[in-house]
């Protein structure tokens, strides 16, 4: 069975300070995957997604980067925290017909 | 511009009682429809998922309908318990293209 994964679970980070986040895949090969993030009282918000390794589409202009080094690893990256980037950020696999979530990472910017 | 609209954006039930989260969705051409669960400081997990030709689809307790004419699609949760506070978010996902429209989402409590 696909299993999706997450890292690290909540992260406290200064402003200006840099990020980076994990997320991998488990049992499926070239899968699409997703950066997602929901602010509060807010719906999910399509960061990036990938269909292949090294493939990047950006959907929200920001400071926020992604890079994809292996097939089932997607990486998101600020080299400047703002203090607007706090939030959860979910990855996700799959498609048009479906899309699973990893468990998120709970990102608060001071 | 594809919107997904849910109400009651909040609400408040006694367990065992039941309840109907309504989302609204404006997306074409419709793929299908999708009923999440998401509990505080988790991912999304997958409750029901509905393609055109589909007007009703139960998981245990949840029962999702849908009306692809009027564009309406209603969650109902028979019986609540405890367990069913959560965030439930409705996600349609247009043909054709990845990018899936997503519902602010009703957040439920149920309370003893």
């Amino acid at each position: 069975s696909q299993t999706i994964h997450q890292w690290p679970a909540t992260l406290v980070q200064p402003v200006g300070s840099p990020l980076s986040l994990e997320c991998t895949v488990e049992g499926t090969s070239n899968p699409n995957l997703y950066w997602y993030r929901q602010a509060a009282g807010r719906g999910l918000q399509l960061l990036f997604y990938s269909v292949g390794i090294g493939q990047i589409s950006s959907e929200v202009p920001q400071n926020l980067s992604a890079s994809r080094p292996q097939d089932r690893q997607f990486i998101l990256s600020s080299k400047k925290l703002l203090l607007s980037d706090s939030g959860f950020y979910l990855c996700a696999w799959g498609g048009t017909d479906t899309q699973y979530f990893g468990p998120g990472t709970r990102l608060t910017v001071l | 511009k594809n919107q997904v609209e849910q109400s009651p954006q909040s609400l408040i039930i006694l367990e065992g009682k039941n309840c109907t989260l309504q989302c609204n969705y404006t997306v074409s051409p419709f793929s299908n429809l999708r009923w999440y669960k998401q509990d505080t400081g988790r991912g999304p997990v997958s409750l029901t998922i509905m393609t055109f030709s589909e007007n009703t689809k139960s998981n245990g307790r949840y029962t999702a309908t849908l009306d692809a004419d009027t564009k309406q699609s209603s969650l109902h949760i028979t019986a609540s318990q405890l367990s069913d506070s959560a965030s439930y978010i409705c996600v349609v996902s247009p043909y054709g293209n990845n990018r899936l429209a997503f519902g602010k989402g009703n957040q439920v409590v149920v309370i003893p």
